[in-house]
C-alpha cells in the first residue's frame, strides 16, 4: 500500500526530445506527488510537485501529468537538454498520520547529443 | 547561508564499530530525516524527527539510532548491528511533515573497512 513503483529504471534521449518518466502508487490516501532531481554525488532537489486537484502542472519544461483515477502520475522533460541528465525520483505523501515521503525506485536519465 | 552540512563527506567503518554521521541545518526546519540510497533501490527512510526531543522509525531503523537533542542538528549512529552499512546516507530537513519540500544535503558516503 506504501509503494510507490516507478519506470523505467534508465532512460536515453536525444537532445531536444521528450523524456517521459512514470510513477504508480496503490494508497488513495497519498495526496502529495512531487518529483526530485539528483546528480552524481550530490543530494536530491525539489524539481516539482503536485496535488490531485489538478490534472497537469508545468514549470517552464518540466511537466507533471497526474491521473487519479488510474493512479498515476508522469513527469514530462520537454526539449531535453544534457544539463537534465541526472537520476528523477517520483515520490507521494499524504494520509493520516502519514508524515514520510515513499520514494520510487528512481530513473537515471541521459540525455544524448 | 542556509542549508544542510553533513559530514564526514565519506566514512569508512571497520567491524563491530559504532561511527556517526554528522547533520546540521540552519534553515529553522521543525523536521528532519535520515535516508539511505543504494543503487537501484532509490531512498529508503531510516528515521525522522518532527520536533526536537521526539524522533520515529522509518522503514530501514533496525541497526541504527538517532538523537535529537537541538533542532540544529540530527546525528546517526550506524551501529555494529547493521551489518550491511555500505551505503549513501542523506540527510534532510522541512518546515513542517511531508506535504513540504524537503531540503537535502550532500551525503556521506559510508564505506566498511
Amino acid at each position: 500500500q506504501q509503494q510507490v513503483k516507478q519506470s523505467p529504471q534508465s532512460l536515453i534521449v536525444q537532445k531536444g526530445g521528450i523524456s517521459i518518466i512514470n510513477c504508480a502508487y496503490e494508497n488513495t490516501a497519498f495526496d502529495y506527488f512531487p518529483w526530485y532531481q539528483q546528480f552524481p554525488g550530490k543530494g536530491p532537489a525539489l524539481l516539482i510537485a503536485i496535488r490531485p486537484d489538478v490534472s497537469e502542472k508545468k514549470e517552464g519544461r518540466f511537466t507533471i501529468s497526474f491521473n487519479k483515477s488510474a493512479k498515476q502520475f508522469s513527469l514530462h522533460i520537454m526539449d531535453s537538454q544534457p544539463g537534465d541528465s541526472a537520476t528523477y525520483f517520483c515520490a507521494a505523501s499524504g494520509g493520516f498520520g502519514n508524515e514520510k515521503l515513499t520514494f520510487g525506485t528512481g530513473t537515471r536519465l541521459t540525455i544524448i547529443p | 547561508d542556509g542549508g544542510i552540512t553533513q559530514s564526514p563527506k565519506y566514512l569508512f567503518r571497520k567491524e563491530g564499530q559504532n561511527v556517526t554521521l554528522s547533520c546540521e541545518q540552519n534553515l529553522n526546519h521543525d523536521a528532519m530525516y535520515w535516508y539511505r540510497q543504494d543503487p537501484g533501490q532509490g531512498l529508503r527512510l531510516i528515521y525522522y524527527s518532527q520536533i526536537v526531543n521526539d524522533f520515529q522509525k522509518g522503514d530501514i531503523a533496525e541497526g541504527y539510532s538517532v538523537s535529537r537533542e537541538k533542532k540544529e542538528s540530527f546525528p546517526l549512529t550506524v551501529t555494529s548491528a547493521q551489518k550491511n552499512p555500505t551505503a549513501f546516507y542523506l540527510c534532510a530537513s522541512s518546515i513542517g511533515g511531508a506535504r513540504e519540500t524537503q531540503y537535502f544535503g550532500p551525503g556521506t558516503r559510508l564505506l566498511v573497512l
